[in-house]
Parts: structure tokens; sequence; C-alpha cells
């Protein structure tokens, strides 16, 4: 079946920190691959996608690489920010199925 | 308009009422979505809704009854819920069923059953 893992959190990081949250995935055939990210009082909003192996999904200057020899679709962030204090979910879309991973909530400090 | 609205924000109900969630989008998308969070846990879909016609429903307890009345609003009826069905309740929208990924969410409704 269809399951996505993702790295127990919290993450605490200072600003300006280098962000890596880890997804793994487990599926037949060619999953699509999804980073959500959702704010303290909001519903899930997309941040980035990947379609195809080695794509690489970027937005709001997070990037993640779709690695099918690894099955993996780690997000990284260069800089992070305050701002980017939320919860992240990794998700996958195969055969009309759609699964979460479990969160990693990333708290920035100034 | 890219927005998904549910109402209300919050809710406190007890086990013997009855109560009813809203969510509503203007993007012309066909499929809408209704999801539980417990708090630390990602989103399990509940409902499914293509073309207004309840297409999924993922083993929920009856308690629970969804309705779309039309395109842009679906309708989510609670009664005689549990303690352990307090949860943030999410809406979704995607233009077609196949384009889950696609997915709007609106805010959230938090609901606490006393």
């Amino acid at each position: 079946g269809n399951s996505v893992t993702q790295m127990e959190g919290p993450v605490t990081l200072s600003e300006e920190a280098f962000l890596t949250i880890n997804c793994t995935y487990t599926a037949t055939g060619y999953p699509s691959l999804f980073w959500y990210v959702q704010y303290p009082g909001e519903g899930l909003q997309l941040l980035l996608k990947a379609t195809k192996a080695d794509d690489k999904g970027s937005n709001k200057g997070f990037e993640a690489t779709y690695r099918k020899e690894t099955t993996s679709f780690h997000l990284e962030k260069g800089s992070v920010q305050v701002s980017d204090s939320a919860v992240y979910f990794c998700a996958l879309y195969n055969n009309n199925d759609m699964r979460f991973g479990a969160g990693t909530r990333l708290t920035v400090k100034p | 308009d890219t927005e998904v609205t549910q109402t209300p924000k919050h809710l406190v109900m007890g086990m013997t009422n009855k109560k009813s969630l809203k969510c509503e989008q203007h993007m012309g998308h066909r499929a809408m979505y209704w999801y539980k969070q417990k708090a630390k846990k990602p989103p399990e879909l509940m409902f499914v809704y293509s073309y207004e016609k309840l297409s999924i429903n993922e083993s929920v307890p009856s308690r629970f009854s969804p309705e779309c009345p039309n395109s842009s609003l679906l309708n989510l009826h609670l009664h005689a819920l549990q303690p352990e069905d307090s949860a943030l309740y999410l809406c979704a929208s995607s233009p077609l069923r196949q384009a889950i990924y696609e997915q709007y969410f609106g805010p959230g409704t938090r609901l606490t059953v006393t």
C-alpha cells in the first residue's frame, strides 16, 4: 500500500539556520509527492510538489527533490525565518489515494 | 477567489446536540472533501464528493452525515457525537476528484464535544 514516513519533531532552529525535514515513502508505481504547510489556526496549504523522478519542487525558498532510488522527498531551506514556524506535512498521491505523513512541527527562534 | 470558507470557526456541543458544519468555495471546483484532524496528527479523509455525489465514505460512523446541496456548498451534520470526536474538521476542494492533490483547504472548524 501507499504510506509516508517523515521525521518526528519538533524541530527548533535559530533564524537563518539550514532546514532539512526528511520524508520517505512506500508506493507501487509512480506517485506524485507533495509538501504541505499548516500555520497555526489554519488549514493546509500546498507548498511544493514533484510529479516524477528527479523533479525538484520549489516555492518560497523551500526545495525538495523526488529521489526514486531512495524513495525520498526531503524538504530543505537554506535560511529559515521566524515566519516559517508551522507544521509541515509530506504527502503522496498514487492510484486515487492521497496519504499524509504525521507532520513535523518547526519552530524558528529569532 | 482561491478561498475555501468554513463556519463556524469554533463549536462546542453536547453529546445529545445536533449541529452542522458548513463549507463554501467559489472556484468552480467539482470535488469537495471533509477531513478530520486530531491534535498532532495528519488529516484523515472522511468523505469525498464528486459532482455533488458522494463518491467515498471512509468508514465514518453514521453520527456524521455529509450533504452537498450544490457545487459550491458542503455540509457536515453532526448528531450524538462522542468526546473522542473532538477535533479540527477541515474542508477542501479540488478541480476534479482525480486532481485531489490540487486541493485547497479551509481554515477548519475546531469542534469540542462535551
